[in-house]
Parts: structure tokens; sequence; C-alpha cells
């Protein structure tokens, strides 16, 4: 499993746009850059997954250059509800050893 | 279609007892995990394993073991229970390696909030 940095955690006010980075230099071909959401007292829930470029869902968008060599997930027009934590993985080959380190910690304030 | 299971959903347990957390899946995967999470911390890799037999350790094994008979359950046993095990748990399960642009691969079971007095 490929390893990912994030920032610890991130502010923003209901409304705005939270971009969210993940680095991970060691990404292998076959790897998909994947982002899980976790709220309190909860499992993390998949949120989005992408190879390269760009994708969007109904929740997110994932941006990823063409060096993957990084990722970029993009929460538009945030509210209270996505406070959460937010983690980055690399998933593809055997995830045995399956660390989720400590994720992002965004906080939106009203 | 159940998922991943976990149970009890709550426990108090009290300083030297033991007790199993159980976990089953229903969709036949091969990988399951155990995680534990402090308040406000991330989530820690317990154990895991690949298949029916084979365990490994994860970040924080101490204090716990598991078993893995069949490929649905994945019990995970503390046998002398500490203050420092208070924690939420989780299980997990994946097929791995996974189908090239699956998506979610990955499903936790709701989490079992344990509390050692």
């Amino acid at each position: 499993l490929a390893k990912t940095t994030q920032p610890i955690s991130m502010d923003s006010y209901e409304g705005q746009e939270v971009n969210i980075t993940c680095s991970h230099n060691n990404i292998a071909t076959n790897d998909y850059i994947t982002w899980y959401q976790q709220f309190p007292s909860q499992g993390p829930r998949f949120i989005i997954q992408g190879y390269k470029t760009k994708v969007t869902n109904e929740v997110a968008s994932l941006f990823i250059p063409a060096d993957r060599k990084s990722s970029t997930l993009s929460l538009p027009r945030v509210s209270l509800s996505d406070t959460a934590v937010y983690y980055c993985l690399v998933l593809g080959g055997s995830q045995g050893n399956l660390i989720f380190g400590k994720g992002t910690k965004l906080s939106v304030k009203p | 279609n159940a998922g991943v299971t976990q149970t009890p959903k709550f426990r108090i347990l009290k300083i030297g007892q033991s007790m199993t957390l159980q976990c089953t899946q229903d969709m036949n995967h091969n990988y399951m995990y155990w995680y534990r999470q402090d308040p406000g911390m991330g989530l820690k890799l317990i154990y895991y394993s690949v298949g029916a037999g084979i365990t490994d350790k994860g970040e924080v094994p101490n204090g716990y073991n598991v078993s893995r008979s069949t490929t649905e359950d994945f019990p995970l046993r503390l046998e002398l229970a500490a203050p420092s095990q208070t924690s939420v748990y989780f299980c997990a399960s994946s097929q791995s390696p996974p189908p090239p642009g699956a998506g979610n691969t990955i499903y936790f079971g709701e989490g079992s909030w344990l509390t050692v007095v």
C-alpha cells in the first residue's frame, strides 16, 4: 500500500469550496486513488475513486495530475454536515496491511 | 444484504475480564480487518486476515488475538481487558486485489463501543 500524506486538519465555512490534497509519491501503475469519509461514531464510507485526470460524482470531484503523485479532493459548497474526517488511500494490489492513517479532519463552521 | 455485522454494539468490561467481539460478512470477501479508534483519533489497524486460516498483526496488536476459521467470521478476542482498550472497534472486509476501477471495495461494520472500568 503506497504511503500517503495529507493535512491533519482544515477549517472552512458553509458555502465555500474545500480542497484537500494528498501526496502519494510511490503510487504504482495499477493503483487507484480512493477517498473515504468518516462521521463521528460511524465507520468510514466511500466517497470517490479515480485513476487519472478528473472524476466527479454527486458528492465530490477528484483531480489527479498526469504524474499521479498527488490528488485533490474537492467538496463544492460545503455545509455543516460535511464536517468529518477524510482519508486518502491508494488501493490496487494486495490490501493486507490496510492502514488508514490520521486522515484530514475538516471542520465546517456556520 | 447484511454486509459486515458486528456484535455486541456496546459493552462494559471490568479490568481483567475477557470477551470476544464478533464480526461476520456475507460478501465472500477474502480480506478482513479489525480497527480501533480512540476519541478524536484516526483508525488503528489491530489485526488483519487475507483468508481463512491466515492472520497477521497490524499497527497495535498487543492485548488482542484473532482467528479466521471460516471466510465469513473474524472474531477479535480481548484476554485481559485494560482501561487502555476502551475504544470503538470497527470490523471491515474487502475483496483483494480489487477489480480495477471497482469503486468502493472496503466495507465497514457499524462499530462496537467498549468501555473497560
